[in-house]
This record gives structure tokens, sequence and C-alpha cells, in this order.
């Protein structure tokens, strides 16, 4: 199975921050790598998909990178509404998840 | 506009099975493919298969094989989700999701509600 390590597990940050979170695949996962965002009470929703590509609809703010085994998330100014956990996962090889990173207005 | 609705909580003895339902309306039924996810309370994002609504093609991670079933009823485009040999450890929110093209793996466009299932003896 691909694990996938995402760091931090948390993060404290103030707005209009750069929040970076990065995802380690433990094999080979070319560009096969999606971003969620998902607020409390709430289903996960699609932010970037295929490592770089960013979902219509969604603020530019978002942004992805990577390829391979590594994988970063950026929001390039972060603002209250982002307030959410972020999973990256992966569909190359079967699915699965990383374990979040829980994101928090300083 | 597309949306998933899933069946109501659900509250299971160890031992039991639980059936979930996810009821698709908005686009074509049979062109795209439903996956099952579930979460734990305060954890990550689990994946539980899927099946394909164009050919009813499963897949299962070895963890869940033996022990989820998941099917479809394309005349009333609703797609199943049974879990058998329930314990505590299965208590969870459990959604469906849709696979944003065509294939059966990619990124997942949209979300059910999450049906909450708890196993308590």
């Amino acid at each position: 199975d691909v694990q996938m390590t995402q760091s931090p597990s948390s993060l404290s940050a103030s707005v209009g921050d750069r929040v970076t979170i990065t995802c380690q695949a433990s094999q080979d996962i070319s560009k096969y790598l999606n971003w969620y965002q998902q607020k409390p009470g709430e289903a996960p929703e699609l932010l970037i998909y295929d490592a770089s590509n960013l979902k219509t609809g969604v603020p530019s703010r978002f942004s992805g990178s990577g390829s391979g085994t590594h994988f970063i998330f950026t929001i390039s100014s972060l603002q209250p509404e982002d307030i959410a956990t972020y999973y990256c996962q992966q569909y190359d090889n079967l699915i699965t998840f990383g374990q979040g990173t829980r994101l928090e207005i300083k | 506009q597309v949306q998933l609705v899933q069946s109501g909580a659900e509250v299971k003895k160890p031992g039991a099975s639980v059936k979930l339902s996810c009821k698709a309306s908005g686009y074509t039924f049979s062109s795209y493919t439903i996956h099952w996810v579930r979460q734990a309370p305060g954890q990550s994002l689990e994946w539980m298969g899927f099946i394909n609504a164009a050919n009813d093609d499963t897949r299962y991670p070895q963890k869940f094989r033996g022990r989820v079933t998941i099917s479809s009823d394309s005349s009333a485009s609703t797609v199943f989700m049974e879990l058998s040999s329930l314990r505590s450890e299965d208590t969870s929110l459990y959604y469906c999701t849709r696979v944003v093209y065509g294939n059966s793996w990619g990124p997942f466009d949209h979300w059910g509600q999450g049906s909450l299932v708890t196993v308590s003896s």
C-alpha cells in the first residue's frame, strides 16, 4: 500500500500569511495526488487535482505542486474562511489519504 | 446539479451488518464511478472501495475484502454499501463520492452528506 505522510499535523497562522503543507508518498505516484479541504461538520471538498490543477471555482490563492513522491500545497494569503482540515490523497495505486493538517487562525 | 443523497444514521450491535444507500441525481448514473470513504471521529479518511456504474466492476482494499459489498441499482440511480461483522472500530461517518472523470479512478468532485454508523452493544 502507498503510505501518505502529511505534515504538519496542525498549523496556526495569521490572516494574510503564506501557508504550506507537504505530502510525501512512500513510492512514486507520478502526478496522481489531490488536495481536499474539510470544514467541521461538512464533507471534504476537492481543491487541487493531479498535483497542480486548480478545480474550477476554487480561489487562486490555493495552489499545488510536485510529482513523484513529494508534493506541496500552498495558500498564498490565508483568509479566515480557510480554517479547515486539509487532506492529500493519492490514486496511483488504490487510494490512500494523508493524516490531515488542521489549520487554525493565530 | 449533481447530488448524492445518503441514507440516515444507523445504530448497530457488534456482529451485525449495515447497508447504506447513496442516491445520485443530476447526471447520467451509468457514466460515473462511485466510491465509499469513511471517517472515524477525529480521524482521517479511509477508502473502502468503489463500483463502476457502467459495468458494475467493483474493487475493495485488502483490509475490507470479504466484509464489504458495494452494489448498485441503475433503475433507481442508487449505490449501496454493505458492511458485515461490525465492530466498535467501524463507528464512523460513511461518505459516498463520485469520481470526476468517467474512469474508475480519479479525484472526487461530489460527495454525499455522510451516513453515521454507530456500533455499540
